[in-house]
Parts: structure tokens; sequence; C-alpha cells
């Protein structure tokens, strides 16, 4: 199985800060990763996929990148509802794999 | 707006099958993969298989001897069954749509969870 790294584990921060969340694939996925954010409560609700693309209705604030098997979701000044966990998923091959999470928590 | 919801007992005793079903509404079950999903404190999110629209099915090797996933098309439904259960397989199980091809697969739309506890 491709094994998914996230750090960090979790993540203080304030309203308006600019933070970067990493995923690390235990072998090269190209660009099949997936991010997901997930509210206490609720589903994870996709956000990026293909590394770098917005699923629709996204805000522009969250971009994603990869640089050979790291991924990174950057969130350019937070808002109060992007305080929840995010997750990374490989579609390269299965079984599909998630990243155990980051819980990005308010300052 | 494509909507799933979960459906099923949320307590199972140990060694008994474990049974959800998921209804879609709002568009059909044709051409996407159906898959389930659960999630554990401790182990976080674990993908558990997918049932094709065309019949094709994959498990999660850690799982497949133990689950199955099956479409009933006419009720716009599919369906898990976990055998033998343990505690360990006590879980939040997530339905969800996955689309997408040539390994560009996206989980685009979720149920709300069942919670399943396995317990005497």
């Amino acid at each position: 199985d491709i094994q998914m790294t996230q750090s960090p584990s979790s993540l203080s921060a304030s309203v308006g800060d600019r933070v970067t969340l990493t995923c690390r694939a235990s072998q090269s996925i190209s660009s099949y990763l997936n991010w997901y954010h997930q509210e206490p409560g609720k589903a994870p609700k996709l956000l990026i996929y293909a590394a770098s693309t917005l699923q629709t209705g996204v805000p522009s604030r969250f971009s994603g990148s990869v640089s050979g098997t790291d991924f990174t979701l950057t969130i350019t000044s937070l808002q109060p509802e992007d305080f929840a966990t995010y997750y990374c998923q490989q579609s390269y091959s299965t079984p599909y794999t998630f990243g155990q999470g980051t819980k990005l928590e308010i300052k | 707006q494509v909507q799933l919801q979960e459906s099923g007992p949320g307590l199972v005793k140990p060694s008994e099958t474990l049974s959800l079903t998921c209804t879609v509404s709002g568009g059909s079950i044709s051409n996407y993969y159906w898959t389930w999903i659960r999630q554990t404190p401790g182990k976080g999110l674990e993908w558990i298989g997918y049932f094709y629209y065309s019949g094709s099915i994959d498990y999660n090797p850690s799982l497949k001897s133990r689950v199955t996933i099956l479409l009933d098309m006419s009720k716009n439904q599919f369906s898990l069954k976990v055998n033998s259960v343990t505690p360990a397989d006590t879980a939040l199980y997530y339905c969800a749509r996955m689309c997408g091809g040539s390994r560009w697969y996206t989980l685009d739309h979720w149920g709300r969870g069942a919670l399943v506890t396995v317990s005497p």
C-alpha cells in the first residue's frame, strides 16, 4: 500500500494567516493526489484534485502544488470556516489511501 | 444535486454481519464508482472498496475476505456487508461517489456517515 504522511498533525493559526500543509507519498504517485477538508460532525469534502485543481466552488485562497512525492496545500488569508481537519488521498493505485490528517485550529 | 444517505443498524454483535445501504438521490447510479469508506479515531480514513456500475469491483486487501459491495440499480442503492465483525470494525461508515478515470479519481459526493458499533 502507498503510505501518505501528513505534517504537521495539528496547527494553530489566526484568521487572516497564511498556512501550508504538507503530504508526502511513500512512492511516486505523479499528481494523483486529492485534498479534502472535514468539519466536526460532517463528511469530508473535496477541495483540490489532481494535486492543484480547485473543485468547483472552492475559494481561490486555496491552492495546491507538488514537488516529487511532496504535496502542499496552502491557504492564504484564513477564514473562520477554514478551521477543520485536512486530509490528502492518493488515487494512483488501490487500495486508495489517506493521510492521517492535519487539524487546523484557531490560535 | 446528488445526495447519498447511509442506513442500517447502529449496533452489531461480534462475529455477526454488518449491513449498510446507501441510497442515492438526485442523480443516476450509472457511470460512477460507488464507494465505501470508514473512519476511526485510531486508523483515520480507510477505503473499503467500490462497485463500478458496469460490474467491476475492487476491495481493500485488508478487508477483502470479509467484504461484499453490491449495486441495485433499480433502487438507486448500493450496499456493504462485512462478515465476522469484531470491535475493530467499530467505525463511522461513509458511502461516497467516486468519479473520474485513468487514475484521476475523486470522491466528490459523500453521505453523512453511519456510526456502527460492534459490541455484545
